[in-house]
């Protein structure tokens, strides 16, 4: 019964491949997000979508693409990775709208190593 | 530049003491909150304190705001080794996302 859950939780490949990280929550909240933090812990918003539509495009390079199917799902695809790209990537969730009191729900992070 | 700024970025107790992490930021918020994250786990919400409050409580937890100063603290009062952790502060500007503060790493030793 875990609220946000991403997977996989660990990633190792290779620079140049392609991978992607899937995100699901059963909050029932409408916007979801996707943060990377850097290895000095650093946590930077990459995108969000709100009812599968996008919402926030932070400065990210177009190798990182975003699709939600759903509300209740965002994933990451990364193209060509780079070494640059060796990170956690954290998905979040949140409810918008009355009463909303601002709480980003947390998935448990995938850490992607690119070799 | 960053919205938020945590200080100390390191800090270290004994159980028992209280812990005290401030964080600045540069422009008007909506509302600040603060989250802590164990090693290699997720993000989990504390407390959320809105720019027309000055003080909340949370069991343990006490935050506070200075919107004049653009500064907020929380304090942990009698600290546990279960209270090791970093902590985030994250401040919402109106139509934006939260940004992140680089956080404070705390340890509590037994």
């Amino acid at each position: 019964d875990t609220a946000v859950s991403q997977t996989p939780k660990y990633l190792v490949t290779q620079m140049g491949n392609d991978k992607s990280i899937k995100c699901e929550q059963n909050l029932g909240h409408d916007t979801m997000y996707w943060y990377k933090q850097d290895s000095k812990k650093f946590l930077k918003i990459m995108f969000s979508y709100n009812n599968k539509e996008l919402i926030i495009n932070e400065t990210v390079p177009n190798r990182f693409s975003p699709k939600s199917p759903d509300k209740a799902h965002l994933n990451l695809h990364i193209n060509s990775l780079e070494l640059g790209d060796s990170a956690v990537y954290f998905c979040a969730s949140s409810q918008h709208g009355r009463g909303w009191t601002g709480e980003l729900f947390f998935g448990e992070g995938s850490r992607l190593t690119v070799l | 530049s960053q919205q938020g700024e945590e200080d100390p970025q390191a800090l270290s107790i004994q159980e028992g003491e209280n812990a005290t992490m401030n964080c600045s930021y540069k422009t008007s918020i909506n509302n600040l909150q603060w989250y802590r994250q164990n090693s290699g786990r997720g993000l989990v919400h504390l407390i959320l304190i809105r720019s027309n409050e000055r003080e909340k409580h949370s069991g343990r937890l006490r935050v506070t705001l200075d919107t004049s100063k653009k500064s907020s603290s929380l304090l942990i009062t009698a600290s546990r080794a279960a209270d090791t952790a970093s902590y985030f502060c994250a401040t919402r500007v109106t139509g934006q996302n939260f940004v992140f503060g680089p956080g404070t790493r705390l340890s509590v030793l037994p």
